[in-house]
């Protein structure tokens, strides 16, 4: 079984529409992150958490909010969907302790396409 | 701010020949580096990675990549490329002080041609 799993992997939607990313992995690790993934533009970090209480913004969080249900699982919202949102998003997670600090494993991939 | 710029957006490369992805990085002190590579339709998957010591370092599939901190260069290569290498690798840069956040460059595309 995968470590880290996204849900859904396809996602096609309509501007305005609410969605929700979900992220849980099994890695037992405390940080978790969000990504999304343009061509020619990399990974852009959209939040991070190092805890369930603790939900930072990254680069890029402007239309997006997080939820931390519990340490396995960090879901990512659209309130309301507009098409430059079309991406490729990645979950992923990290342990800081030992020779993995900063080492992160990532999901496949959601793809959400905003039309 | 730190910085990650990977300079080739596409390479093609013949199987068998050598390869080498070029990456530079902005960071005041000594970074941690890492080599991603995704494979279509996959996630990312850890080709290596650089902490400390030793500044060439080996990594899964064969591939190695040197911490030149004078050039802030972290470059990948690989002395023979197969087919199945193709893929797009993205080089990141952390630090002790980041609180695990890394950032990516763009990304190079790499083609395999028979």
């Amino acid at each position: 079984d995968a470590d880290v799993t996204q849900t859904p992997r396809n996602r096609i939607t309509k501007t305005g529409k609410r969605i929700m990313l979900e992220c849980s992995q099994t890695k037992g690790h405390d940080r978790m992150y969000w990504y999304r993934q343009d061509p020619g533009l990399g990974l852009r970090l959209i939040y991070y958490s190092f805890d369930v209480k603790d939900i930072n913004k990254g680069e890029i969080s402007d239309g997006y909010s997080v939820s931390r249900q519990a340490q396995a699982k960090f879901s990512l919202s659209l309130e309301s969907a507009i098409p430059n949102q079309t991406a490729l998003y990645f979950c992923a997670t990290s342990d800081p302790q030992g020779d993995s600090y900063n080492e992160q494993f990532f999901g496949p991939g959601t793809r959400l396409t905003v039309l | 701010a730190q910085s990650v710029t990977q300079p080739d957006i596409h390479i093609t490369v013949s199987e068998g020949a050598s390869l080498e992805l070029r990456c530079n990085y902005s960071y005041g002190a000594t970074p941690y580096l890492f080599w991603y590579v995704q494979s279509p339709g996959q996630g990312l998957q850890l080709l290596l990675k650089y902490f400390s010591g030793d500044t060439l370092v080996q990594g899964i599939k064969g591939f190695e990549a040197e911490f030149k901190r004078s050039q802030s260069s972290f470059n990948l290569r690989k002395p023979s490329v197969h087919w199945s290498d193709a893929a797009e690798y993205f080089c990141a840069v952390g630090s002790p002080t980041g609180g695990g956040k890394l950032i990516f460059g763009q990304g190079t595309e790499l083609s395999v041609k028979p």
